[in-house]
């Protein structure tokens, strides 16, 4: 049973544009959530984290927003680059369980220059 | 170069044949964990440790053994694979669990005729 979900498997955006990832969770004690970015032949590398004591994180181009009433982040990338070109994967974790992590099952996100 | 490395990065075998990937870090990270990765299902965890000789079961644990000897080192143990363990699989470290960013090596496909 999947506790994140990310329903758009794909998301084409123009150079320069604003692009928005969006994830799901069902799983109302996760209190932190993360970003990765993911290219082909290549593990994950972290991207973003917020904390469910936040709505809003930011760092450069790269802003992630919580709404824990209705479960759900999303991931803004502006403006977006070619080199953003990449699988998107959101990540949850319960603080009171300790390390374990759930793990959306990705968005590929490609940027047309 | 803070790095983790995973070996082999390829192997195709036959069901029943037991097999080691190991994964091993050079952070002097706690916090270590092996995930696989399918299509349409994303990233799952199988097992994390939060320290020497400290190992807990993830999301699809089954099949798999793990062990935690050394701080720098974390292999996945396949005592007798099926084809269902086909898949590619990461190894993550972590300075101390919880909140910190995971480092991934760069995966391993596993085949299992």
């Amino acid at each position: 049973d999947q506790q994140v979900k990310q329903n758009s498997p794909s998301l084409s955006v123009q150079e320069g544009r604003i692009s928005i990832l969006n994830c799901d969770y069902t799983n109302s004690m996760f209190d932190y959530f993360l970003w990765y970015k993911k290219y082909p032949a290549e593990g994950p590398t972290f991207l973003i984290s917020i904390s469910s004591i936040k709505d809003k994180n930011e760092d450069g181009r790269f802003t992630v927003f919580l709404n824990k009433s209705a479960k759900h982040l999303s991931l803004h990338i502006v403006p977006s680059q070619p080199g953003d070109s990449a699988v998107y994967f959101c990540a949850a974790s319960d603080s009171d369980t300790g390390n374990q992590f759930y793990f959306g099952t990705g968005t590929s996100l490609t940027v047309i220059p | 170069e803070a790095q983790v490395t995973q070996n082999p990065r390829y192997l195709i075998t036959v069901t029943g044949k037991k097999l080691t990937v190991t994964c091993s870090q050079n952070m002097n990270h706690e916090y270590m964990s092996w995930y696989r990765q399918d299509p349409g299902l994303g990233l799952r965890q199988i097992y994390y440790s939060m320290n020497v000789e400290v190992t807990d079961k993830g999301d699809v644990p089954e099949g798999y053994k793990v062990s935690r000897k050394e701080k720098r080192n974390f292999p996945l143990i396949l005592e007798s694979p099926s084809p269902n363990q086909t898949s590619l699989y990461f190894c993550a470290s972590s300075r101390t669990g919880g909140w910190q960013p995971q480092h991934f090596g760069d995966g391993t496909r596993l085949s299992i005729l």
